[in-house]
Order: C-alpha cells, then structure tokens, then sequence
C-alpha cells in the first residue's frame, strides 16, 4: 500500500504561470516531507523540505505547504521557468533512516 | 553539495552474469543507501547502511547484497542477473535521512 501518493503524473504549465504539485500521504507518523527533483539520465536533487510543525516553508520561487489534517502538501513554483521541466518526487520519513517516496509529476514548463 | 559517483552510467548484461554496480562518495558521511526505481514509479530503497561493516535489508525485497567495507565505498552486486532486474539504481548518502544526496544512477539492462 502507497503511503506517499503522487496523483497526477503529469502537469503542463506555460512560462510565467503557477505550478502547483500535489502529495498526499497516509502515515500520522511522517514528521517530515521533501520534495526533489529528478532530470533525465540524473539522479534526484533536494529542492525543499517542511518539517510536520510548520505549515508553510519558502526558498526563492519555491514554496511548500503543509495541511497535517488533510495529510496533504503541495509544493508552488512561481514564476514557473522551461528550466523548471523535470520530475518532482514527494518523500516523507517518520523519524527512521529511511525516507518513502511518491511516484513523482512529470512537470513540462511551455515558452 | 555531496560528491557521489556511480559506476557504470549504463549497462547490458545477459541473463545469468554477475555484476557488481559501484558507488563512490567523498563527502565523508556515515549514511549511505541503495534505491531501485522503475520508469513512473517511485524509489523503493533496497538496502542502506549505518557506516563501516553496517548493512541493512531495505523495504522492497532485492536478489542483490552489499558490502560496506570503506566509508566512501558502497558496491551492489547480482550474483547471477535476470531480466527481472532490469531498472534503474541509484545510490544516495547523507549525515541523515532528511536530506540525500544522489548520484546519476546506473540504467541496467538484463537480456
């Protein structure tokens, strides 16, 4: 059973715009959330993280949100740029060395 | 920002072989960990390590074993491959879980 969802496989969003990707997740016991990024042919880079006692974490044109009631978070990218296109994992740990994983969002920035 | 290289990048094997993928970190850090993920699906951690003479079974089920015997060096090895393990692996270190560094991954391919 998923305990990290990534619902939708794909976004396509015009330069400029909002992304908005979405996670939800099943375990009470998750404390902390990451997102990363993944390039073809690479492996996954860090982008951003949110530990379970905020609800809001911002870097640059990055920004995570954190709904613990809806066990759900999202992470905005604006304004959204072609260099942005990869796919976006969702991952989450519960205090154990180990860290679950979503199934990830291809996301394709349009000029 | 970790340094971790895998080796090699791509590989074709028949059935039956043995093959040893390699990873390779310089950052120095204790933590070390093996992922399997196939196309559109989600990273599923294979086996991890501690440090030195530490090794552990991840959550997915793996044919493959590892050896921790250097700090920088965390090699996978399939005694005999079979197409079932064609995929992608990807090696990760971190002073902890929240924040891992991949490397590029190795694409393997069993025919």
């Amino acid at each position: 059973d998923q305990q990290v969802k990534q619902n939708s496989p794909s976004l396509s969003v015009q330069e400029g715009r909002i992304s908005i990707l979405n996670c939800d997740y099943t375990n009470s016991m998750f404390d902390y959330f990451l997102w990363y990024k993944k390039y073809p042919a690479e492996g996954p880079t860090f982008l951003i993280s949110i530990s379970s006692i905020k609800d809001k974490n911002e870097d640059g044109r990055f920004t995570v949100f954190l709904n613990k009631s809806a066990k759900h978070l999202s992470l905005h990218i604006v304004p959204s740029q072609p260099g942005d296109s990869a796919v976006y994992f969702c991952a989450a740990s519960d205090n154990t060395d180990k860290l679950i994983f979503g199934t990830g969002t291809r996301l394709q920035v349009f000029p | 920002e970790a340094d971790i290289y895998q080796t090699p990048r791509y590989l074709v094997i028949g059935t039956g072989k043995k093959i040893t993928l390699e990873c390779s970190q310089t950052m120095g850090h204790d933590k070390m960990y093996w992922y399997q993920q196939d196309p559109g699906m989600e990273l599923h951690l294979i086996h991890y390590s501690y440090g030195v003479n530490s090794t552990e079974k991840g959550d997915l089920s793996s044919e493959s074993t590892v050896s921790r015997i250097r700090t920088e060096h965390f090699p996978l090895t399939l005694e005999s491959a079979r197409p079932s393990h064609t995929s992608q692996y990807l090696c990760a270190t971190g002073l902890n879980p929240y924040e891992q560094y991949f490397g590029p991954g190795t694409r393997l391919t069993v025919t």
